[in-house]
């Protein structure tokens, strides 16, 4: 049983293509979380899922989009790639939001906007 | 709202202890973390620490928190090779937002 797995794990793609980064936990956790790391910025919160079909903007939420139909899964859509978006996305589960609550990470997906 | 800063680097021998530290702005997180990231890995949950406690060991980690500074600090006693690694600190920022430090890279050398 894999936990939190992400795809792909590599992606490289050009500026202007839509892109979507897939995330999927085995866990029934309710909350779901998206985040980017950069050189230099440690991990930054783009998005987070208290349930399915609620969603909420993190940090640096601009340019992209998500959705959540499922508990289970959590996609990351780049709706028009920029190269500001080359970085490593990671995704996280937690059982809830309360704080304290240990969320649990994906492998990461490399993503290379050309 | 919050920051975290760490240091960017830290190289120890084989054996020796790793200190690595970590310091945080906003004085109500409630809960500080570390994890650790091997490369080409996600992040794993190390330890954490409530913001009411000064200390915290298991095993051969001790985390030492200085509230008035706040100030966190990760020791490793006896570092080995396998401590390689990327290590971040994290303050909770609200519900179960996180808010990460850069990252420390430890290299161990024999």
């Amino acid at each position: 049983d894999a936990g939190i797995t992400q795809s792909p794990r590599y992606k490289i793609t050009e500026t202007g293509r839509q892109v979507t980064l897939m995330c999927h936990q085995t866990w029934s956790h309710s909350y779901m979380f998206w985040y980017r790391q950069d050189l230099g910025h440690g991990l930054r919160l783009i998005y987070y899922s208290a349930a399915a079909d609620i969603t909420d903007k993190g940090e640096v939420p601009d340019g992209y989009v998500v959705s959540r139909s499922k508990t289970e899964n959590f996609p990351l859509t780049l709706e028009s790639a920029t190269r500001s978006q080359t970085s490593v996305y990671f995704c996280a589960s937690s059982v809830g939001g309360v704080v304290g609550d240990t969320q649990y990470f994906g492998p990461g997906t490399r993503l290379t906007v050309l | 709202g919050e920051d975290v800063e760490q240091s960017l680097f830290l190289s120890v021998r084989e054996g020796d202890s790793s200190v690595i530290n970590c310091t945080y702005t906003d004085s109500s997180s409630t809960y500080l973390y570390w994890y650790k990231q091997e490369p080409g890995a996600g992040l794993q949950l190390l330890t954490y620490i409530f913001s009411n406690m000064d200390m915290k060991q298991d095993q051969r980690l001790t985390v030492l928190l200085n509230k008035k500074d706040k100030h966190l600090s990760l020791r490793i006693a006896d570092t080995q090779t396998g401590d390689s690694a990327i290590y971040f600190c994290a303050a909770s920022g609200g519900y179960n937002k996180l808010i990460f430090g850069a990252g420390t890279r430890l290299a161990v050398h024999p």
